[in-house]
């Protein structure tokens, strides 16, 4: 059974600080994987996916890498800003499933101005 | 830009009583899904359907019904609600490709009395 660890629970940096989210799982078989963002009582906001032969996406102050063979994934945040406070998720979809998600139980970010 | 729409967005429930969650999406998905996301649980599946006439289990079935008559709508049904089923139910829908993501509600929060 796949299942994802994001380390560490919670993290609190000063603003304009670049940061790196982790995120580990245990089955290499993937299909694609997306880090999601979730603002408190919101819902999920896809941020980047990175499919399978991937190495890495990026959208603007985001970039995610994915390396499989080590069964890891971060999410890097360049010039961070108050704004970015959220929690994150990272999730996957497992080869020859039913493309459903298996998700981490995220990192609380907190940037203070 | 509608996207994926839940229904209601907050209920309360006295223990025993029965109600209907809907999504319903006009991405044109074949994949639709139900979670819920409980405090350190993170977001765990309850049941999913990989296109119009069919369904299945997912992690947390129990307790739950689904039914996915028309391509656009997923309903989650809870015959007799119980106080463990308090939860955020969030309702996602992909295309299935490897390059795009999941896309979700703004959830339901439902509270059992």
């Amino acid at each position: 059974k796949q299942e994802v660890t994001q380390i560490p629970a919670a993290l609190s940096v000063p603003e304009g600080e670049n940061l790196v989210l982790n995120c580990s799982f245990t089955d290499s078989a993937i299909y694609n994987l997306q880090w999601f963002r979730q603002d408190p009582g919101k819902g999920l906001t896809s941020l980047l996916l990175i499919q399978s032969s991937q190495r890495e996406q990026t959208s603007g102050r985001l970039n995610a890498s994915l390396d499989k063979s080590s069964g890891r994934s971060t999410l890097y945040i360049a010039a961070s800003q108050p704004g970015d406070s959220a929690t994150y998720l990272c999730a996957l979809i497992s080869s020859g499933s039913a493309r459903q998600l298996t998700f981490g139980s995220g990192t609380q970010l907190t940037v203070l101005p | 830009n509608a996207g994926v729409t839940q229904t209601p967005k907050f209920r309360v429930l006295k223990t025993g009583q029965s109600m209907t969650l809907l999504c319903a999406q006009d991405m044109n998905h074949e994949y639709m899904y139900w979670y819920r996301q409980d405090p350190g649980m993170g977001l765990r599946l309850i049941h999913y359907s990989v296109g119009e006439g069919t369904t299945a289990k997912g992690e947390v079935p129990d307790g739950y019904n689904v039914s996915r008559l028309k391509k656009q709508n997923f309903l989650l049904g809870l015959e007799s609600a119980a106080p463990s089923q308090t939860s955020v139910y969030f309702c996602a829908s992909t295309s299935g490709r490897s390059n795009q993501p999941q896309h979700f509600g703004d959830g339901t929060r439902l509270s059992i009395l």
